[in-house]
């Protein structure tokens, strides 16, 4: 894998659902791998960043997790809510550049 | 903390014209900006890179002269899109790094350029 790559590319969702997202990147050159949370109209905001393999954080009901060895992340949302809408986006830093994923929407319906 | 604004959040501007979108950080010292650009349903792609006091590092592919780069303080970076096209129409965002770091970087919530 050249590029960062996440699926799906959009996801619709009860309220209480739980739900997970993946991230694909080059398991080659590693340095840290972040998630950024993005709502319409606002600033992508930071998530997590991980970095060594392994790595699993956690911030109220979304966790994520990090495997550099086969070039994934996780990201998991445990019962969904409608002010979880927004688009998910995950990054790699490897060398000196960081490259993002087009991102997973997600969509929680009340 | 870490906030960073970005103005105008949108702006229409005529074929031929030049427009400034200016990145500002808040309450810290960006010693780094990133600015990036958007094509619907695609990636953020890094445009250039700018270091506070010194010239830009462009991407392969993007025109220096085109989309000029100023770093000229701590807190401000601008990104002024020169002889704007329709093909220039597209999502610009930057982002901010702050001094020591080296993983986080803070964005702003972009700028919505259409050129007619």
């Amino acid at each position: 894998i050249l590029n960062v790559e996440q699926s799906p590319q959009s996801l619709h969702v009860q309220e209480g659902d739980s739900t997970n997202f993946t991230c694909s990147f080059p398991s080659s050159n590693f340095y840290a791998l972040h998630w950024y949370r993005w709502e319409t109209a606002k600033s992508p905001e930071a998530l997590f960043v991980m970095t060594l393999n392994g790595d699993e954080k956690k911030k109220g009901r979304i966790s994520a997790t990090l495997n550099t060895k086969e070039g994934y992340s996780y990201l998991y949302i445990k019962g969904s809510q409608p002010e979880d809408s927004a688009t998910y986006l995950c990054a790699h830093t490897g060398g000196f550049k960081t490259i993002f994923g087009a991102g997973t929407r997600l969509f929680v319906k009340a | 903390g870490a906030v960073v604004s970005q103005h105008p959040s949108w702006v229409i501007c005529k074929s031929g014209t030049s427009v400034k979108i200016e990145c500002r950080s808040l309450d810290f010292q960006a010693t780094t900006m990133f600015w990036y650009r958007q094509f619907p349903k695609q990636s953020l792609m890094l445009m250039a890179t700018s270091n506070e006091g010194s010239k830009a590092t462009y991407e392969q592919g993007v025109e220096k002269d085109k989309f000029l780069i100023n770093h000229a303080s701590l807190t401000l970076s601008t990104l002024t899109v020169t002889s704007a096209h329709p093909e220039d129409s597209s999502f610009y965002i930057c982002s901010a790094r702050e001094r020591e770091k080296t993983y986080e970087q803070y964005f702003g919530p972009g700028t919505r350029l259409t050129v007619t």
